[in-house]
């Protein structure tokens, strides 16, 4: 059973306009979420975290916000540029118990932005 | 810095051979991990390590062995190559703060 879900496998959005990516997770221990960026070829890399005390966190152009009660969280990114093109992938992880055991990840996104 | 070095990059087994991937890191980072990736799922842990002589089972660990003598490398170990070990390998390292999480570049693997 999938604890982290991304439903969309893929999002087109145009050029300078809003990205939404949104992720919704089963387990209620985790208490620590990342979204990861990843080009064809390359491993992923860190994107931005939140950390389940808080319900937004902000870097530049992407703000990731969590709604607790919903076990839901969303990626934005404004404005939307052609190299944000790529799958992005949302991970989770029970932080509290030591971490060490990895992160849990959803299916990803595929990004498509439009010029 | 070279960061985690993942070898080979592509390599075709026969069903029923063996391989080692290699994964190298760098950085003196404690954890370490092996995550698979098939089409359109996302990435499933295999096995870590948290540090040199420890090593842990994680999500689907079948068919795959793993060893950590140094705290650089993590070799994951495939016997008996079967079609459904078809995958991308992704090496992953850590000094052990959640966002801390460095990717190798990946290996992909297809057994025919």
């Amino acid at each position: 059973d999938q604890q982290v879900k991304q439903n969309s496998p893929s999002l087109s959005v145009q050029e300078g306009r809003i990205s939404i990516l949104n992720c919704d997770y089963t387990n209620s221990m985790f208490d620590y979420f990342l979204w990861y960026k990843k080009y064809p070829a390359e491993g992923p890399t860190f994107l931005i975290s939140i950390s389940s005390i808080k319900d937004k966190n902000e870097d530049g152009r992407f703000t990731v916000f969590l709604n607790k009660s919903a076990k839901h969280l969303s990626l934005h990114i404004v404005p939307s540029q052609p190299g944000d093109s790529a799958v992005y992938f949302c991970a989770a992880i029970i932080q509290s118990g030591g971490g060490a055991d990895g992160l849990t990840f959803g299916k990803g996104t595929h990004l498509i932005i439009q010029p | 810095n070279a960061g985690v070095t993942q070898t080979p990059k592509f390599r075709i087994l026969k069903i029923g051979q063996s391989m080692t991937l290699q994964c190298t890191q760098d950085m003196n980072h404690n954890y370490m991990y092996w995550y698979r990736q098939d089409p359109g799922m996302g990435l499933k842990l295999i096995y870590y390590s948290v540090g040199a002589g420890i090593t842990d089972k994680g999500e689907v660990p079948n068919g795959y062995n793993v060893s950590r003598s140094t705290t650089e490398d993590f070799p994951l170990r495939l016997e008996l190559a079967a079609p459904s070990q078809t995958s991308v390998y992704f090496c992953a390292s850590t000094p052990g703060t959640v966002y801390g999480y460095t990717f190798g570049s990946g290996t992909r693997l297809t057994v025919v």
